[in-house]
């Protein structure tokens, strides 16, 4: 199974309204990372978040990491319809060399 | 280069032949990636190097699939006897350290194969 599950798979909101994405992972991970994927090409790297970090910012996005629960969130805020997209996390195992293991992603759809 | 760069964008091939993909990764960066990603899927690891050490090929799916970095930079992906569930998006992906110390990785905007 993914090392990296999103939750849930399709979210469709407003614009302006806020949205928020869930990853869940199975073992121990060196680091987090969020991508954002527009039409099946190329992904953009979102933000970093380490295992001995809780909370990061990044302009309007905020990323949680609970390690005790094995999860993260991605919170868009104020959303565009520009962010629609496809968001995967990735994980960096601990020992697990340095491959990043991603989730089969959240398909995001922001309406005007 | 200002980005990753991959050739070629898109690629059909009939089954049984080989392809190549090719990947010039951001200019110094020592890491470099390969995935691919299967329609509406998530990205599936292949291989990576790591400068002049030994490439974790742990993710190649069979034997059909090599890789290989020359000078350590520019990479080629071989799919030998393509079939047609080899049929994907190959991204590759390139970053200045070992993302396992918190480096970036840059992707490319993919090759897409089709064998039909």
């Amino acid at each position: 199974s993914q090392q990296g599950e999103e939750d849930p798979q399709a979210l469709s909101i407003q614009e302006g309204e806020n949205a928020t994405m869930n990853c869940s992972y199975k073992t121990s991970i060196n680091n987090l990372q969020w991508y954002r994927q527009n039409s099946g090409r190329g992904l953009v790297h979102l933000i970093l978040i380490r295992s001995n970090e809780r909370e990061k910012h990044s302009g309007r996005l905020r990323v949680t990491l609970d390690t005790s629960k094995k999860s993260s969130s991605l919170l868009i805020t104020a959303s565009r319809a520009a962010d629609t997209a496809s968001y995967f996390c990735a994980t960096v195992l601990t020992g697990g060399g340095n491959k990043l293991t991603f989730g089969t992603g959240t398909q995001l759809k922001v309406e005007l | 280069g200002a980005g990753v760069s991959q050739s070629p964008s898109n690629k059909v091939t009939e089954k049984g032949k080989d392809v190549e993909l090719r990947c010039d990764p951001i200019s110094g960066h020592t890491a470099l990636y390969w995935y691919r990603q299967s329609l509406g899927q998530g990205l599936e690891f292949l291989i990576y190097f790591q400068g002049n050490s030994a490439p974790d090929k742990s993710g190649l799916p069979s034997d059909r699939f090599s890789a290989e970095r020359t000078g350590g930079s520019v990479s080629t992906l071989t799919i030998q006897r393509t079939q047609q569930e080899d049929s994907a998006v190959y991204l590759c992906a390139s970053s200045l350290g070992p993302t396992v110390s918190g480096n970036t990785i840059y992707f490319g905007e993919g090759s897409w194969l089709t064998v039909v």
